[in-house]
């Protein structure tokens, strides 16, 4: 286990609403990073956070929103949530702010009917 | 920005075959292509990378070779198990930053 976090595993809900998905990094981690998994679309980087702070940004719909707390947990909030959300969103971290060195969580399967 | 394409997108090869998956990148300024695996309901883990100063790499039984001037890099994988059977992604990055840029993967099936 490489020790990434994230809650909840499973998680349906139906258009329209807002869900938040949780990760915790690892211990001594200060990097976050969100990812999409879709069907037709693999992998796709969203967002990056660094001790709190945003550090870069990817393929990030407006609807869609992150933020690390001081204890460096991080939430990604998805609202007005469209069928075409339904996908596997991971969390990724590590100490540095280098991506080559993130270890990936298990993900949060999130399904919109 | 940065577009990865990568081929074939289902692969099927006999225990013991080599296997050969492409990716193709657009921006001359990426530098570091890693490569993940990730089987079936797990996460994605870094199998191997390589970086645009080294034409090759090759752990085990796992290679990697980039040519910068054509902008592609390929994962090679010799003497195949039944356990290599998952989806590979390759990715291209600047400087090993921050933002990876995946390919669409490749399912891998190595058949018994």
């Amino acid at each position: 286990d490489s020790g990434v976090t994230q809650t909840p595993k499973h998680l349906i809900t139906a258009t329209g609403q807002r869900v938040t998905l949780r990760c915790s990094p690892r211990s001594g981690d200060l990097s976050v990073y969100w990812y999409q998994q879709s069907l037709d679309q693999g992998l796709q980087f969203l967002i990056q956070y660094y001790n709190g702070e945003e550090r870069a940004k990817g393929n990030i719909l407006e609807r869609f929103s992150a933020q690390q707390f001081p204890d460096l947990h991080s939430e990604l909030n998805l609202s007005s949530l469209e069928l075409g959300d339904s996908a596997l969103y991971f969390c990724a971290s590590s100490y540095r702010d280098r991506a080559y060195e993130q270890y990936f969580g298990p993900g949060t399967r999130l399904t919109v009917t | 920005g940065e577009n990865v394409e990568q081929h074939p997108s289902t692969l099927s090869v006999q225990e013991g075959d080599s296997a050969v998956i492409k990716c193709t990148y657009s921006d001359s300024a990426s530098n570091y292509f890693p490569w993940y695996k990730q089987e079936l309901g797990k996460r994605p883990q870094l199998i191997i990378d390589i970086r645009s100063n080294v034409g090759e790499k090759k752990d085990q039984r796992i290679a990697v070779t980039l040519n910068k001037t054509a902008k592609h890099f390929s994962l090679h994988i010799t003497e195949t198990q039944p356990e290599d059977s998952a989806v590979y992604f390759c990715a291209a990055s600047i400087n090993t930053g921050n933002q990876f840029y995946f390919g669409t993967g490749t399912s891998l099936t190595v058949i018994p």
